[in-house]
């Protein structure tokens, strides 16, 4: 059974302070690894899709990145609007298996 | 562009009630799913469709139907609410063919349902 797992459930972080967010994961047959960044009352939004081992992918302040068990999502000097929850997700065909989260709080 | 709509936004059934869910998309996107998520539990796959006329289980089925007749819509039916249903519900869809994961989902901003 596909199961992924996020850490930490929740991270506090003063504006400027660099931290990362793990994804592991253990899956039949990877085919993707997804993060999505989720606004509260609103639906998650895709961020980066990673395949392979060593890939990494930027986006602003955000760099995503995968081994073979594990991704993670580097936030370098966060901002106050990048407070959200993190999604990361994985798997095979149509039946993508998600973590539960890591709530981000990005104060001044 | 607008999506993926889902409405309602918010709904309170009784317990035995009965409700659909409505989620449609205009990026003619051949595949949709139906996910609840509930705090600290991530996002549950309940039914999820390739096209139109077909559909399938995913992880959490019971107590839920789906149809889809259209390439657009892909409501949700819930028969005979239980407290147990009480979640936010997400529809979402994405391009492409074959049984890959590739493309990214694309959700709506969820209906939040709470059945007393």
């Amino acid at each position: 059974e596909d199961q992924v797992t996020q850490s930490p459930e929740a991270l506090r972080l003063q504006e400027g302070e660099s931290s990362s967010l793990n994804c592991s994961y253990t899956v039949s047959g990877l085919r993707g690894l997804f993060w999505y960044r989720q606004d509260p009352g609103k639906g998650p939004e895709f961020l980066f899709t990673l395949y392979s081992a060593g890939e990494e992918k930027e986006k602003e302040r955000l760099k995503a990145t995968l081994t073979k068990k594990e991704s993670f999502l580097h936030i370098t000097a966060p901002k106050p609007e990048d407070s959200a929850t993190y999604l990361c997700g994985t798997g095979g065909g149509n039946k993508l298996t998600f973590g539960t989260g890591t709530q981000l709080k990005v104060e001044l | 562009n607008a999506g993926v709509t889902q409405t309602p936004k918010f709904r309170i059934l009784k317990i035995g009630q009965s409700m659909t869910l409505q989620c449609a998309q205009d990026m003619n996107h051949n595949y949709m799913y139906w996910y609840r998520q509930d705090p600290g539990m991530g996002l549950k796959l309940i039914y999820y469709s390739v096209g139109a006329g077909i559909t399938d289980k995913g992880e959490v089925p019971n107590g839920y139907n789906v149809s889809r007749s259209t390439t657009e819509d892909f409501p949700l039916r819930l028969e005979l609410a239980a407290p147990s249903q009480t979640s936010v519900y997400f529809c979402a869809s994405r391009s492409g063919t074959g049984g890959s994961y590739n493309s990214p989902l694309h959700f709506g901003n969820g209906t939040r349902l709470t059945v007393t």
